[in-house]
């Protein structure tokens, strides 16, 4: 079935440093590709997302890379803020059977950034 | 704010009781997902929702069910809970169920079973 791995956290970083989040995918078919986060007692909320191999989705200086052939969705941001603490998912929609999608998630990463 | 509201925000219940959590999907959205966030399972899907008809299910228990009304919220029901019930239940939703489409999700119901 789909799967989705990403690295195990808690990530721990200060201000202005440079992020990377791994995220890699099983899937059949050709899925769509997101990432998520979730500030502390809130739902998730789409951060980017990307829906065909080598586009890129940016947003709030965040940026990932759709890589088919090497099944990666890896998250970057240049210099992070303390703003950005949040737990961050990756997720795929694929098919479910007939004209069904749904979302896969990994199990998150805790972000911390210090000032 | 997503535009997608649950209640109630948290419930605290016992074992072997049976309660219900609401959504109201955003203006417009046909597609009603639900999911479970748990610390040991992460966040699971749990089912799915177009317009009044299941659509796709997950890893829901047979005790779960759900449906969605003519109006387009949707409720679950978790009957005979047992404490590794307790979880975060997440509604989600979007326009059609498609696959590049976005999910937009609610801020929750939190579950206590104790």
């Amino acid at each position: 079935g789909d799967s989705v791995t990403q690295m195990e956290g808690p990530v721990t970083l200060s201000e202005e440093a440079f992020l990377t989040i791994n995220c890699t995918y099983t899937a059949t078919g050709y899925p769509s590709l997101f990432w998520y986060v979730q500030y502390p007692g809130e739902g998730l909320q789409l951060l980017l997302k990307a829906t065909k191999a080598d586009d890129k989705g940016s947003n709030k200086g965040f940026e990932a890379t759709y890589r088919k052939e090497t099944t990666s969705f890896h998250l970057e941001k240049g210099s992070v803020q303390v703003s950005d603490s949040a737990v961050y998912f990756c997720a795929l929609s694929a098919n479910s059977g007939g004209s069904n999608y749904k979302l896969t998630f990994g199990k998150g990463t805790l972000l911390t950034v210090n000032p | 704010d997503s535009g997608v509201t649950q209640t109630p925000k948290h419930l605290i219940t016992a074992t072997g009781q049976r309660v219900t959590l609401r959504c109201s999907p955003r203006s417009g959205d046909l597609s009603v997902y639900w999911y479970q966030q748990s610390l040991d399972q992460g966040l699971q899907f749990l089912i799915q929702y177009y317009n009044g008809e299941e659509r796709a299910k997950g890893n829901i228990l047979e005790r779960f069910s759900a449906q969605q009304f003519p109006d387009l919220h949707s409720e679950l029901n978790l009957s005979s809970l047992e404490l590794g019930d307790s979880a975060l239940y997440f509604c989600a939703s979007s326009a059609w169920g498609g696959l590049t489409e976005t999910q937009y999700f609610g801020p929750g119901t939190r579950l206590l079973v104790l």
